[in-house]
């Protein structure tokens, strides 16, 4: 099993542009989440999708979309990039949102912004 | 929403001793606890969890601690090895939020030889 794959991997952009990160899991988990990394700041949640056909803002939303396709695919889109979203995006997955549940992070994508 | 502070922020020991991580949080309803490790450009990936119903956990060379009531928890490392040099994060979630982790902003370890 592949666990969270991400694509792509690396990934510049000019400010302005928009692009969509794909995120898919084979551990058929019910939840999913993505996360941005910055130095110094730990992990900060964007949005989540704790079932197929739901999605809930996190702690950073701003500036960015979400789309859950469907179980294993949940999608984060960044409409008119901006220098402050240069950043490495994590996605992850759980089995529940319900409860008390590890989350299972993907290789994650380093996005530049110019 | 919850505020999850980890201290110290680096930290060096020298191969064998051990190595201890500490992170309080603030919300009161936060029952799961897991710590990650991040090798460089690498994903974060679970070395231990504990549950707020669990006062201590342990697994090899790795424990985890919990007190509820003043609100912190910790990570011990014991016999370190060069291989746990590392970036550490521990989280809070609640199940009132669905499972929506708060990391801490991680201690970055280094195990000298």
């Amino acid at each position: 099993n592949a666990g969270v794959t991400q694509t792509p991997k690396f990934q510049v952009l000019k400010t302005g542009q928009s692009m969509t990160l794909q995120c898919a899991q084979d551990m058929n988990h019910n939840s999913m989440y993505w996360y941005r990394q910055d130095p110094g700041m730990g992990l900060r949640l964007i949005y989540y999708s704790a079932s197929e056909g739901t999605t809930d803002k996190g702690e950073v939303p701003n500036g960015y979309n979400v789309s859950r396709l469907n179980k294993r695919e949940f999608s984060l889109r960044l409409e008119s990039a901006a220098p402050s979203q240069t950043s490495v995006y994590f996605c992850a997955s759980s089995e529940f949102s319900r409860g008390s549940w590890p989350q299972h992070f993907g290789d994650g994508t380093r996005l530049s912004i110019l | 929403g919850e505020n999850v502070e980890q201290h110290p922020s680096t930290l060096s020991v020298q191969e064998g001793d051990s190595a201890v991580i500490k992170c309080t949080y603030s919300d009161s309803a936060s029952n799961y606890f897991p710590w990650y490790k991040q090798e460089l450009g690498k994903r974060p990936q679970l070395i231990i969890d504990i549950r707020s119903n669990v006062g201590e956990k342990k697994d090899q060379r790795i424990a985890v601690t919990l007190n509820k009531t003043a609100k912190h928890f910790s990570l011990h490392i014991t016999e370190t090895q060069p291989e746990d040099s590392a970036v550490y994060f521990c989280a809070a979630s609640s199940t009132n939020t669905g499972n929506q982790f708060y990391f801490g902003t991680g201690t970055s370890l280094t195990v000298i030889p």
